[in-house]
């Protein structure tokens, strides 16, 4: 059976500060790997998604992850957040017709 | 742009009604689900389906039934609502069958109180 773990429930960090939010899987086949954003009473919607090729993907709003097969994560990252960025992170990985989500990371930027 | 529209953002029941909520997405997704999101506990997948009145049980089915008579319509019903099933609830569908790494499009979630 497929897991996401997400390590940090939360993590503030300054504005303009640069930020990890830290996500690992677990799979014995061929996945792909998502990060959804949730905004405040809002669904959530998709920042980026690794599907094959390039192990770094890059998103909206400047967001990065980076794919490392050998210790089965996808990170998230940004040089520098904004208070806009205060939101509820999560990762997924898809595999049979069904994606699994992590608990998500709150993300709090501090002005 | 895929627009995942759910008919009510809020709702309080009396605990032992029948609740139905409802889900339509305009974009001819075949594959819709419903997810319950809990504090701590992310996003669980209650049931999904990926064809007009086909479903499958998702991680926690239990006190929970669907119903896709069209393409773009599914409901989650509650046969008989009860207080620990007050949470938020999240539709979303996205492309075919077997398809995992597409995107899924989510509604903006129904927050039920069940008192």
């Amino acid at each position: 059976a497929q897991s996401v773990t997400q390590l940090d429930s939360q993590v503030p960090v300054f504005e303009e500060a640069p930020v990890e939010l830290r996500c690992n899987y677990s799979s014995s086949v061929s996945v792909y790997l998502f990060w959804y954003v949730q905004y405040p009473n809002q669904g959530l919607q998709l920042l980026l998604k690794y599907l094959s090729g390039s192990t770094l993907v890059k998103g909206i709003n400047g967001f990065e992850a980076e794919f490392n097969k050998s210790q089965t994560s996808f990170h998230l990252r940004k040089p520098s957040v904004h208070i806009s960025d205060t939101a509820e992170y999560f990762c997924a990985a898809g595999g049979y017709q069904k994606v699994t989500f992590g608990t998500g990371t709150k993300l709090q930027v501090i002005p | 742009d895929v627009k995942v529209t759910q008919s009510s953002r809020y709702l309080v029941k009396r605990t032992g009604e029948k609740v139905f909520l409802e889900c339509v997405q305009d974009m001819d997704h075949e594959n819709m689900f419903w997810y319950r999101q809990d504090p701590g506990l992310g996003l669980r997948l209650i049931y999904f389906s990926y064809d007009v009145k086909m479903k499958e049980k998702g991680d926690i089915p239990e006190g929970y039934s669907v119903s896709r008579e069209k393409k773009e319509r599914f409901s989650l019903i509650l046969e008989s609502a009860s207080t620990n099933q007050t949470s938020m609830y999240l539709c979303a569908s996205s492309l075919p069958r077997d398809s995992s790494g597409n995107t899924i499009y989510f509604g903006e979630g129904s927050w039920l109180t069940v008192v």
